[in-house]
């Protein structure tokens, strides 16, 4: 099955600056990459996700890279603000449609 | 456009128990998975289901966790005896297609004592 691994666990940045979460994923096969946000206490949202056919992808402060051939993709938030602080997920799905997730990132900005 | 709907919220009860867990998705989405999120965890897929049919029950520890769909609309997910360990959120979420934006409901938050 696939195995997905997040860095870092946690994530501290002071407010403005920027923050990049990464996965390695272990399947070669997969080929959508999801990213979702999970403030305490509510639901995980999508905020952007990406197909193997795109190396990069981009959402006002929001962007993801993958590379393929490394087998990791990245997610990255400028001009962080106070409201971005909340753990985020990486999740890789393989053809057969299986969801596995990342062990998630926990983000403070400090205003 | 209503969300995923899901029921108890919390539940407690004490180990060798059973309990049952209710999904409503979004209306029109075919895809239904069932996680397990544990405290400090990612989402653990347990189940999907694409219609009425599974899709992959890979990580259903399926000696005491069973779900269905009957209709392939509203799911339900049982667990029968539960553990300490089985004290997580249990999350459902909907897609219109496979590999579509995943619309999780509002979980529901189990203890086992």
């Amino acid at each position: 099955g696939e195995n997905v691994e997040q860095h870092p666990s946690t994530l501290s940045v002071q407010e403005g600056d920027s923050a990049v979460i990464k996965c390695t994923y272990s399947d070669s096969a997969s080929n959508y990459f999801p990213w979702y946000k999970q403030e305490l206490g509510k639901r995980p949202q999508l905020i952007i996700d990406i197909r193997s056919n795109v190396g990069e992808k981009k959402d006002q402060r929001i962007a993801v890279t993958l590379n393929k051939t490394a087998k990791h993709f990245s997610l990255h938030i400028t001009e962080t603000q106070p409201e971005d602080s909340a753990v985020y997920f990486c999740a890789a799905i393989s053809t057969g449609n299986q969801f596995y997730f990342g062990t998630g990132t926990s983000l403070t900005v400090i205003p | 456009e209503a969300g995923v709907a899901q029921s108890p919220r919390y539940k407690i009860i004490e180990k060798r128990q059973s309990v049952a867990f209710w999904c409503n998705p979004i209306s029109g989405h075919a895809t239904l998975y069932w996680y397990q999120q544990i405290l400090g965890q990612g989402p653990k897929l347990l189940i999907q289901f694409q219609n009425n049919g599974v899709v992959d029950d890979s990580q259903l520890p399926k000696d005491r966790f069973s779900a269905e769909r009957l209709k392939g609309v509203d799911s339900t997910l049982k667990i029968q005896p539960a553990k300490l360990e089985d004290s997580a959120v249990y999350l459902c979420a909907s897609s219109l297609v496979k590999k579509g934006e995943q619309y999780f409901g509002p979980g529901t938050r189990l203890t086992v004592t």
